[in-house]
């Protein structure tokens, strides 16, 4: 059972260049997440999925864009990548019932992004 | 909107010694909590949950947490550290409701053990 994958592991970009990273789950979760973590601040939430063809602005949405696939996938973004985005990316999944928000999330390993 | 504090971002404690890890939380209404651990190089798992069901949580590990209303805390802890334990420790928030879909972490606190 593989969960949550994300690919790339690293990647290493120029300024202004742009790249997708990629995530899908196989648990049948109908939200998804794309989070950023930096040094000191935690994870930071840039935008979700509640569902299959929604999607929402987190806390620091600025400089990415999100397509949620399918079920499965929900990709992020950078289209002109800054040295600002320099962080590792955590896609996950969270199962919910109706409204209710005790289901966790199941984290994917993360993938390095450095931006000369 | 609802926030997270963890006090300290390094906490140190030797081999056997109580851990102890605090987490403040703010939420006008009846919050989900959650503890998370990152081990070095990887992703973050779930330690244990808060969901109303009962106020003393126990957790994979030999973690637990209590939530404290009147004190608005879910401290972590854990009675005997173990040189395993060593890793990077997050509280999360979440809703009930139109807030449910999103979950807020804090900065989260560095465990280091001791031998």
């Amino acid at each position: 059972n593989a969960g949550v994958t994300q690919t790339p592991k690293f990647q290493v970009l120029k300024t202004g260049q742009s790249m997708t990273l990629q995530c899908a789950q196989d648990m049948n979760h109908n939200s998804m997440y794309w989070y950023r973590q930096d040094p000191g601040m935690g994870l930071r939430l840039i935008y979700y999925s509640a569902s299959e063809g929604t999607t929402d602005k987190g806390e620091v949405p600025n400089g990415y864009n999100v397509s949620r696939l399918n079920k499965r996938e929900f990709s992020l973004r950078l289209e002109s990548a800054a040295p600002s985005q320099t962080s590792v990316y955590f896609c996950a999944s969270r199962a919910l019932s109706g409204a209710m928000g005790t289901g966790e999330l199941f984290f994917g390993e993360g993938s390095r992004l450095t931006v000369l | 909107a609802q926030s997270v504090t963890q006090l300290g971002s390094h906490v140190s404690v030797s081999e056997g010694a109580l851990v102890l890890l605090r987490c403040n939380y703010s939420s006008s209404v009846p919050p989900y909590l959650f503890w998370y651990v990152q081990y070095p190089n990887q992703g973050l798992q779930l330690l244990l949950k808060y969901t109303s069901a009962a106020t003393l949580v126990k957790g994979i590990n030999g973690f637990e947490a209590e939530f404290k209303k009147s004190e608005t805390s879910f401290h972590l802890t854990k009675p005997s550290a173990h040189m395993s334990d060593a890793a990077e420790y997050f509280c999360a928030v979440s809703l009930s409701g139109a807030g449910s879909y999103q979950l807020t972490f804090g900065k989260g606190t560095k465990l280091s053990v001791i031998p």
